[in-house]
């Protein structure tokens, strides 16, 4: 069965302090890890996509690995504003070809001044 | 780049009433949408997925009667909550089927049925 992990399921960070959000994944077939962050009563924003092990992408305090297993985002000296909730989720196919979106459960991220 | 609009972003509605939910596709064609459902603190589940044109395909344990799906056009598909109750209320969200990098949502709509 596909799934998504994220942990850990909350993390609260002082302004400057950073770390890792661990997204891992057992799934037949990957075709893209994505994350998003998400503020309450809102959607999900795109912040990346993933493809291969071994790709890195960064957008601003942002950066995001791949492995074949796992899946890190690394925020490097947060600002309150930093705060949400980051979704992981692994796009793959079904059997029968059509797109299946897998999502961790997110990780509620609070930064504070 | 692809933006997906969602309205509206908040309901409030009694009990026994009917709630319609739209996405649109703003600048391409949607010829399929997902329509998700997310609880407080809990992930994104997969409800049903549209296709213009053609009947919705639900995801096992949501009814067909209470969430009704229409995608009558390429930029628009809507979910109707029929009949709403206390425990429909919920974060509704809508996303893009069509691949591309990024995987539009709708900014989500808040349901709360009292």
């Amino acid at each position: 069965e596909d799934q998504v992990t994220q942990s850990p399921e909350a993390l609260r960070l002082q302004e400057g302090e950073s770390s890792s959000l661990n997204c891992s994944y057992t799934v037949s077939g990957l075709r893209g890890l994505f994350w998003y962050r998400q503020d309450p009563g809102k959607g999900p924003e795109f912040l990346f996509t993933l493809y291969s092990a071994g790709e890195e992408k960064e957008k601003e305090r942002l950066k995001a690995t791949l492995t074949k297993k796992e899946s890190f985002l690394h925020i490097t000296a947060p600002k309150p504003e930093d705060s949400a909730t980051y979704l992981c989720a692994v796009q793959t196919l079904t059997q029968g070809g059509s797109e299946k979106l897998v999502f961790g459960k997110g990780m509620k991220l609070t930064v504070n001044p | 780049g692809a933006v997906v609009s969602q309205h509206p972003s908040r309901v409030i509605c009694k009990s026994g009433t009917s709630v319609k939910i739209e996405c649109r596709s703003l600048d391409f064609q949607a010829t399929t949408m997902f329509w998700y459902r997310q609880f407080p603190k809990k992930s994104l589940m997969l409800m049903a997925t549209s296709n213009e044109g053609s009947k919705a395909t639900y995801e096992q344990g949501v009814e067909k009667d209470k969430f009704l799906i229409n995608h009558a056009s390429l930029t628009l598909s809507t979910l109707t909550v029929t009949s709403a109750h206390p425990e429909d209320s919920s974060f509704y969200i809508c996303r893009s089927g069509e691949f591309n990098e990024k995987l539009f949502f709708g900014s989500g709509t808040q349901l709360s049925v009292l």
